[in-house]
């Protein structure tokens, strides 16, 4: 496989619920990033990671809880999410955070919570 | 404030009716500027970076230029295959900001 995939492309789930997104890349990148994106708004970036450290976190609600086991692995645990975390997630890499190189996006999960 | 804005929001074309899409930019201090394309149900699609005012980048139909206040995504001769959303970001001193993107429909 090449560039970046996430699974499960769709999710429906509960206000109860516990679930997680997984996203893998095969670029050799060391930055990954997970983004929310929501019709009619620009990508919210929601984590970064570098080398499997969090470098940022923009104020995102603690029910979405994000992990880095190794710079090619990135996850998002999601709980108790509300009607307004429907959106579609994306996951993106690029070789490091600050060195204004591409970032390359997988196709998403589509989230929807009932 | 760092923003992008770009227009129009939607644009139908007739194939092969060359036009051009336009996103301006108010950053602090600019590290690039990329276009993207996203197809329904997929993820954005790198396309071009440009760092610098006079830059242009070309592929196929598509040619991309950068001043100091803002990009042009030119389509010349477009097809039915070039509709999709098309998103332009800029990286600040540390971070991509994306615009919300011009929705481009060509029809046969």
């Amino acid at each position: 496989e090449t560039g970046v995939t996430q699974t499960p492309r769709h999710l429906v789930m509960g206000m109860t619920n516990k679930k997680s997104l997984k996203c893998e890349q095969h670029l050799g990148h060391n930055a990954m990033y997970w983004y929310k994106q929501s019709a009619k708004k620009p990508l919210e970036l929601m984590f970064v990671y570098s080398l499997e450290e969090r470098v940022e976190n923009n104020s995102v609600p603690s029910r979405f809880s994000p992990e880095c086991p190794n710079s090619s692995h990135l996850f998002l645990h999601l709980h108790t999410l509300q009607p307004e975390d429907s959106a579609l997630y994306l996951c993106a890499s690029s070789q490091e955070p600050g060195s204004y190189t591409p970032q390359h996006f997988g196709d998403g999960t589509r989230l929807s919570i009932l | 404030e760092d923003q992008v804005t770009q227009s129009p929001e939607a644009l139908r074309l007739q194939e092969g009716e060359s036009s051009s899409l336009n996103c301006s930019y108010t950053v602090s201090g600019l590290r690039g500027l990329f276009w993207y394309r996203q197809d329904p149900g997929k993820g954005p699609e790198f396309l071009f970076t440009l760092y610098s005012a006079g830059e242009e980048k070309e592929k196929e139909r598509l040619k991309a230029t950068l001043t100091k206040k803002e990009s042009f995504l030119h389509i010349t001769a477009p097809k039915p295959e070039d509709s999709a959303t098309y998103l332009c970001a800029v990286y600040n001193t540390d971070k991509l900001i994306f615009g919300t993107g011009t929705r481009l429909q060509v029809f046969p």
